[in-house]
C-alpha cells in the first residue's frame, strides 16, 4: 500500500512570495489533515478535510493561508504572502475510518 | 486549554539501557493517545495507539502505558539500540468530528553505541 505522498520536499523562498504544497493521501482515505511543525515543537493542526469539505480550519491563518481538496483526493496548501515565521515543516496526514493517522514525509519550507 | 507536555526534552543513553519517556496532558477526557517516532527529515511513524479504556499497549521492545485519571502516559523502550535514535512524540485525541491530534514537543533520544 502506497503511503502519503507530498511535494516538494524542500522549498526556499523570500518573504512576501507565494508557495504551494501538494499532498496525495492514501487511496480511499476520506480524512486529510495539514499540520505545521515549527522547529523544536510538535505538529499543530492547520486544517482538516472530510472528503472535499472542511471540518476544522480554526487554526489556519486565513489572511495568508488557503487550502483545497478538489474531488476529495489530492490537496493543496498555499501561503500568500509568506512571512519569516512560516518557516516550518508542513505535514500531510490521512485517515480512513479508524483512529490511525498516516503521515507523509513533509515539506520543509524556509522563508528568507 | 488542552496541552501536552513531554519530559525530558532530550535524552542520551548507552546502548542496551532500558529507558522511559514521559508524556502528560492537561485535559484527561481523551479519546486515545498515540506515540510517534520522527526521524530527521522524515514524517511521523505511529508506534502505538492506546484507547482511553486501555491501560497499555505493547509492540516488540516498546510498551506504552496510560493513566487517564492522572493525565499521564509513559513509553518504555527495552534494550535500546542505536537505531532507536529519533524524536519521540506523544499526541492525544479528544474524538468528535475532527479527531485531531494535539502533540507534545517531543523527546530527542540518542542511543550511543
Amino acid at each position: 500500500e502506497a503511503g502519503v505522498a507530498q511535494s516538494p520536499r524542500y522549498k526556499i523562498i523570500e518573504k512576501r512570495q507565494s508557495v504551494a504544497f501538494w499532498c496525495n493521501p492514501i487511496s480511499g482515505h476520506a480524512t486529510l489533515y495539514w499540520y505545521q511543525q515549527i522547529l523544536g515543537q510538535g505538529p499543530k493542526l492547520l486544517i482538516q478535510f472530510q472528503n472535499n469539505g472542511v471540518v476544522d480550519d480554526s487554526q489556519l491563518p486565513k489572511d495568508r493561508f488557503s487550502a483545497e481538496r478538489l474531488k476529495g483526493v489530492d490537496s493543496t496548501l498555499k501561503i500568500q504572502p509568506a512571512k519569516l515565521e512560516d518557516s516550518a515543516v508542513y505535514l500531510c496526514a490521512s485517515r480512513s475510518s479508524g483512529d490511525w493517522q498516516f503521515f507523509g514525509p513533509g515539506t520543509r519550507l524556509t522563508v528568507l | 486549554k488542552q496541552e501536552v507536555t513531554q519530559i525530558p526534552a532530550a535524552l542520551s543513553v548507552p546502548e542496551g539501557e532500558n529507558l522511559v519517556l514521559n508524556c502528560s496532558f492537561t485535559d484527561s477526557a481523551i479519546y486515545n493517545l498515540q506515540w510517534f517516532r520522527q526521524d530527521p527529515g522524515k514524517g511521523l511513524t505511529s508506534l502505538l495507539l492506546i484507547q482511553s479504556s486501555q491501560r497499555e499497549q505493547t509492540s516488540g521492545r516498546l510498551n506504552a502505558s496510560l493513566d487517564k485519571s492522572s493525565g499521564r502516559s509513559t513509553l518504555y523502550i527495552a534494550a535500546s539500540q542505536p537505531g532507536d535514535s529519533a524524536t519521540y512524540l506523544c499526541a492525544v485525541s479528544y474524538g468528535g468530528a475532527t479527531n485531531k491530534l494535539i502533540f507534545g514537543t517531543g523527546t530527542l533520544l540518542a542511543v550511543q553505541p
